[in-house]
């Protein structure tokens, strides 16, 4: 089956720099996704990994490795605005999107 | 402001009601997309269309029907609604199906309570 694995919940504190694990099974592989959504609000694209390596963009950064089924998230220089959910999304053989259920990330001043 | 649009944004509806989520886009995209969303759960396939005129199933589409007559809508309807179709929805639409970075573009959701 396919399956998606991302802690429920952490917390950080504003300025620090805190890493968001995803591992994932699916049938095929095409790709993956990290979204953000803020409380009552639609997720947003973050950042998309198809090969091996870190991605970086600003302030966010994403790591893919397909042998290990394993993706983290990195956030520096955390601001308040942080706060949200991060969604993990591996891309399966069909193309179709594969959601966990998300990490909710709390900022503390 | 160009973007996906959906109605309502909340309804409260009586079980064995029939009820249409609508949704719009006027980005030309050609794919679009039902998901549910519920609490501890990850985001779920309810229907899918790759172009207009196709539809297909996603994950969880029992007691829903979609229909693509255009680009532009791609309206999710329950034809009797019951009680675990409480949910938050969203719409969402791609520039293609496939392959490419993908990226999904989301509407604001339409939370719907069924009692």
């Amino acid at each position: 089956g396919q399956n998606i694995d991302q802690p429920t919940e952490m917390t950080a504190t504003e300025g620090a720099i805190v890493q968001i694990n995803c591992t994932y099974q699916t049938s095929g592989f095409n790709g993956l996704f990290w979204y953000q959504q803020h409380a009552g609000e639609a997720p947003t694209f973050l950042s998309y990994n198809v090969l091996d390596g870190l991605e970086e963009k600003g302030r966010f950064s994403s790591f893919l490795s397909r042998s290990k089924g394993y993706s983290y998230l990195l956030l520096k220089e955390l601001q308040m605005k942080d706060s949200a959910s991060y969604l993990c999304a591996p891309r399966d053989s069909n193309y179709q999107l594969i959601w966990g259920a998300g990490t909710k990330l709390i900022i503390k001043p | 402001i160009a973007g996906i649009t959906q109605a309502p944004t909340s309804q409260i509806l009586a079980a064995g009601r029939r009820m249409t989520l609508r949704c719009t886009q006027d980005m030309r995209h050609n794919a679009m997309y039902w998901y549910r969303q519920d609490l501890g759960l990850g985001l779920r396939l309810i229907h899918y269309s790759n172009t207009a005129g196709t539809t297909g199933k996603g994950e969880v589409p029992d007691g829903y029907s979609v229909s693509r007559a255009n680009t532009d809508d791609f309206p999710l309807t329950l034809a009797s609604a019951v009680p675990s179709q409480t949910s938050v929805y969203f719409c969402a639409s791609s520039e293609r199906a496939g392959e490419g970075t993908g990226e999904l573009f989301f509407g604001e959701g339409s939370r719907l309570t069924v009692l």
